[in-house]
């Protein structure tokens, strides 16, 4: 069974850093694409950031576009994400999804329970 | 961008009621449509990918159609365990620059 567990959440102050990590088990971690997905409290999901399976290929949302850095260790089966400049407007819980594709097709399955950052002074 | 809207953002049904929420894609997505469910305090859930595909282990009361622009999401016959919060999720610029309309809130009435 597909795994993912997030971890490095936490209160941050604004203008302040974090990094987010997900774990993989029971999946052969670098066959796979991944994303990174927020929901601020009480609000609906906003998709943040997506990595192939090799790290070479990188997409992010326009509103973390220039301070948040996804990347991935396929010989520790972990993904990151690196926020640097936050914002009160980042506060969200974080989830890690795996990428299924299938003739052409995309959707995310499985998703990690999520860890929230709080971004506050 | 694609913008994804649906409708109604909340509902009030009953046990056995037929259910639809409708998403609206800002441009021709074709079949790259897909939903999820979300529970309180959880994370969300793939019920339909490719418009109508149902996931393994979904219940059949879950059906997905549409196409182009439009796409429906029906609950044959509500059950308790039913009431969450449903999102749907354009993949047609896969990779990356996935957008979630801003979700349907299903409860009791």
């Amino acid at each position: 069974e597909v795994q993912l567990v997030e971890s490095g959440g936490g209160l941050v102050q604004p203008g302040g850093s974090l990094r987010l990590s997900c774990a993989a088990s029971g999946v052969t971690f670098s066959s796979y694409e991944m994303n990174w997905v927020r929901q601020a409290p009480g609000k609906g999901l906003e998709w943040v950031s997506y990595i192939g399976s090799s790290g070479t290929t990188i997409y992010y949302a326009d509103s973390v576009k220039g301070r948040f850095t996804i990347s991935r260790d396929n010989t520790k089966n972990t993904l990151h994400l690196q926020m640097n400049s936050l914002r009160a407007e980042d506060t969200a819980v974080y989830y890690c999804a795996r990428e299924v594709d299938l003739l052409g097709f995309a959707w995310f399955d499985p998703w990690g329970q999520g860890t929230l950052v709080t971004v506050s002074s | 961008d694609i913008q994804m809207t649906q409708s109604p953002s909340s509902l009030s049904a009953s046990i056995g009621d037929r259910v639809t929420i409708t998403c609206r894609a800002s441009q021709n997505i074709t079949s790259y449509l897909n939903w999820y469910q979300q529970k309180p305090g959880k994370a969300p859930k793939v019920l339909i990918f490719a418009a109508s595909s149902l996931q393994s282990g979904v219940p059949s009361r879950f059906s997905g159609s549409g196409s182009g622009t439009d796409f429906t999401l029906t609950i044959s016959s509500l059950q308790p365990e039913d009431f969450a919060s449903y999102y749907c999720q354009q993949s047609y610029n896969t990779p990356g620059l996935y957008t979630f309309g801003q979700g349907t809130k299903l409860d009791i009435k």
